[in-house]
C-alpha cells in the first residue's frame, strides 16, 4: 500500500542552525502539507502546497519556514534558524484533493530537537 | 473559521467496557469528518470518515463514529475496549469548499486509558 515517508524519523540541532525535513508523499497525490505537534499539544496545520506553490499557511508557517518540491517526488520543510519552540514532531501530508473525499495520508513524522 | 472541540483531554475505561470519545464541530456547512488514532512515537492513523450519506460509519478496529447534524457533533463509539486501544485520538474537520488547499483542523485530542 502506498505510504508517506519522511526523513529523518529524529533530528537534534543546535539553535540558530538550519534544518530540513524531507518527505516523499503518495505519487498520485497532488496536494502536500506540513503539520507540527508541540509535545503533548495537538496537531497544528503549517502550510499546504499544490501546484508547485503555497496554497495556504497559518500563522505558524512564518519567514523561518519555508518549503519546496525540488523534483518529482520530494516535499521539504526548511527551518532556516531553528529556536527552542521548534522543538515538536513534523508531519507530512498528501491527498488527492476534496474530490476524494478530502481524506490526507499522514507519514510517520520527523521529530526535531532543538537544543 | 472552523474549529474542533474533543469533551476530555483524558478518558478512562475498563477493559470490555464502552469507548465513547466526544468531538463537536462549529461549522456553517457540515465539514468532512474524520478520527484518526495516534499510538505512542507513531504517525496519525486514519480510523474514519464521513463524507456524505448513511450518518453512522463503520472504521477500523471495530470503531464507528455517527454524524448528527443537529447537534454538530461526530462521537466515536466502540463497543467492548481492548487493552490495544490506549492511544491519543484526534477528531479532525474539512471544509467541503475550496478544492483541496485547507488542510485538515485537528481537535486537541483525546488520550484513552484503558483499566485491566
Amino acid at each position: 500500500e502506498p505510504e508517506v515517508t519522511q526523513t529523518p524519523s529524529h533530528q537534534v540541532t543546535q539553535m540558530g542552525q538550519e534544518v530540513i525535513l524531507r518527505c516523499v508523499p503518495i505519487s498520485n497525490h497532488l496536494y502536500f502539507y506540513w503539520y507540527r505537534q508541540i509535545l503533548g499539544q495537538k496537531v497544528e496545520f503549517l502550510v499546504s502546497f499544490y501546484n508547485n506553490e503555497i496554497s495556504e499557511k497559518s500563522e505558524i508557517f512564518d519567514d523561518q519556514f519555508s518549503v519546496e518540491r525540488p523534483d518529482g517526488s520530494n516535499f521539504t520543510l526548511k527551518i532556516r534558524s531553528t529556536k527552542l519552540e521548534d522543538s515538536a514532531m513534523y508531519f507530512c501530508a498528501s491527498g488527492l484533493g476534496l474530490a476524494n473525499t478530502g481524506e490526507l495520508f499522514f507519514g510517520e513524522g520527523s521529530r526535531l530537537t532543538v537544543l | 473559521a472552523q474549529s474542533v472541540t474533543q469533551l476530555g483531554s483524558h478518558v478512562s475505561v475498563s477493559e470490555g467496557a464502552l469507548v465513547l470519545l466526544r468531538c463537536n464541530y462549529s461549522s456553517s456547512v457540515p465539514p468532512y469528518l474524520f478520527w484518526y488514532v495516534q499510538y505512542p512515537n507513531q504517525g496519525l492513523q486514519l480510523l474514519l470518515k464521513y463524507t456524505t450519506g448513511a450518518t453512522l460509519v463503520k472504521g477500523i478496529n471495530g470503531f464507528e463514529a455517527e454524524f448528527k447534524k443537529s447537534e454538530t457533533s461526530f462521537h466515536l463509539t466502540k463497543p467492548s475496549a481492548h487493552m490495544s486501544d490506549a492511544a491519543e485520538y484526534f477528531c479532525a474537520v474539512r471544509p467541503r469548499s475550496g478544492g483541496g488547499a485547507d488542510g485538515l483542523t485537528f481537535g486537541k485530542g483525546t488520550h484513552l486509558i484503558i483499566q485491566p
